[in-house]
């Protein structure tokens, strides 16, 4: 079992510019979540995806969108980029009432 | 809204010390209660959690008890190992809520 995998791993991109990051769920698991941690702070829930729609989001823009395919995965959409979306971004995958399991994130770097 | 509030690190510790980390968290219902572990390079693992007042949970020597009356879920381990060199974060998840909410973390370094 490959667990939570999260592409690319690390990523640079322009202010202005706009990113998809991407996540597989663990197998098995049908519920995605997306977190957005800083340096040095701990992750802030951006939304969860759940049959395809968007089921919770927390304190995030617009600029924030994010789809969920028919095979689970996931992806998140960040349009006009600015310089404090750089932070680490983590998926999260869980099925029902289990335990949440993290990928190892997408550093991405707005210059 | 929820919160967590964790003890500020960085921490450094020589290896078999004891290890406490504090957390405080603030919510409007009955929250469960985790706490996770992030090794350098990693994602964050579930280290241990409680669901209900009272409850203990454990794993790996860590222990942390749910304590309703202080809004407490200190992390506790009796024997650390430079192995437990990570970032630890408490969090909480309401029982209507479908996110995880997270302090800040605690950075740990043990030295052999």
């Amino acid at each position: 079992d490959a667990g939570v995998t999260q592409s690319p791993t690390h990523l640079i991109k322009t202010r202005g510019q706009q990113v998809t990051l991407r996540c597989s769920p663990k197998s098995g698991h049908d519920t995605v979540s997306w977190y957005q941690q800083a340096l040095g702070q701990g992750p802030q829930f951006i939304f969860q995806y759940y049959e395809e729609e968007e089921r919770q989001r927390g304190n995030f823009p617009d600029r924030f969108s994010g789809h969920q395919f028919p095979n689970y995965s996931s992806e998140l959409n960040v349009n006009a980029l600015l310089l404090g979306d750089s932070a680490l971004y983590l998926c999260a995958s869980t099925f029902g009432d289990t335990e949440a399991f993290f990928g190892q994130g997408t550093r991405l770097t707005v210059v | 809204g929820d919160s967590v509030t964790q003890m500020e690190g960085p921490v450094t510790l020589s290896e078999e010390a004891f290890l406490t980390i504090n957390c405080t968290y603030t919510a409007t219902g009955y929250p469960s209660l985790f706490w996770y572990v992030q090794y350098p390079g990693e994602g964050l693992q579930l280290l241990l959690k409680a669901t209900k007042a009272d409850d203990k949970g454990s794993n790996k020597g860590f222990e942390a008890t749910y304590r309703k009356e202080t809004t407490s879920f200190h992390l506790e381990k009796g024997s650390v190992q430079v192995s437990d060199s990570a970032v630890y974060f408490c969090a909480l998840s309401e029982w209507n809520d479908y996110k995880l909410s997270f302090g800040a973390g605690t950075t740990v370094t043990v030295r052999a």
